[in-house]
């Protein structure tokens, strides 16, 4: 099936660093979510973004609808251990009168041994 | 404010069989949607529906059917279940069908 470009697929974190992950699409889409998803868990919605180039922060979590409604990026600032996780952008179409969500593969947060 | 629940938490079954997995979505919401969920990748969109009706398919055979019912919960069957339905079924409610999604717990299903 469809899916986005999410890099990068993994990375290591230490206690206080910031992280970036973005998202990237051939398609057009009318909205972008970010969710984090623990193990043996669902996903837990993190920020909803509704208009190109709406920034959005949620405490330390701050996303971006890119310009061209193609893309989206999500900061993570002054991690903390419990950040650990999964991290998947989705795009919502509005094609024809459904609205499904698009995943990404994923962004894994571990931390740094 | 119960948010979207789902049964049975594990199931396994072995090739042939069939399994029905169940959802309730939150409170106020009348849209239900199912993804399938292989390890280590993205959930792909089976289906949603919206008012009862099926209001949108994604890539999957005729043997993944779906209910819902006037309450909005909503039931999954997989008919014939082979080894590669073996994967984490999740279910997502919203406010209405173009709506920001919330998932449950997700369904483990293992075909053995």
């Amino acid at each position: 099936g469809q899916q986005l470009n999410q890099s990068p697929q993994s990375m290591f974190i230490q206690e206080g660093e910031d992280v970036s992950m973005n998202c990237t699409s051939s398609s057009i889409f009318n909205t972008w979510l970010w969710y984090k998803q623990d193990p043996g868990e669902g996903p837990v919605l993190l920020i909803a973004l509704y208009k190109a180039g709406e920034l959005t922060s949620n405490g330390r979590l701050t996303a971006q609808f890119g310009i061209t409604r193609k893309d989206s990026f999500l900061n993570i600032s002054a991690s903390i251990p419990s950040d650990v996780g999964i991290y998947f952008c989705a795009g919502m179409n509005y094609g024809g009168s459904q609205g499904n969500l698009i995943f990404g593969k994923g962004t894994k947060l571990s931390v740094k041994p | 404010e119960t948010g979207v629940t789902q049964s049975p938490t594990h199931l396994i079954k072995t090739r042939g069989q069939q399994v029905t997995l169940r959802c309730s979505s939150q409170s106020g919401h009348n849209t239900v949607s199912w993804y399938q969920q292989a390890l280590g990748q993205g959930p792909q969109f089976i289906f949603q529906y919206y008012r009862e009706e099926e209001n949108g398919r994604g890539n999957f055979p005729p043997r993944f059917s779906g209910l819902q019912f006037p309450n909005y919960s909503s039931e999954l069957n997989v008919n014939a279940l082979e080894l590669d339905d073996s994967a984490l079924y999740l279910c997502a409610s919203s406010l209405a069908h173009r709506e920001t999604q919330y998932f449950g717990p997700g369904t483990r299903l293992l075909v053995l």
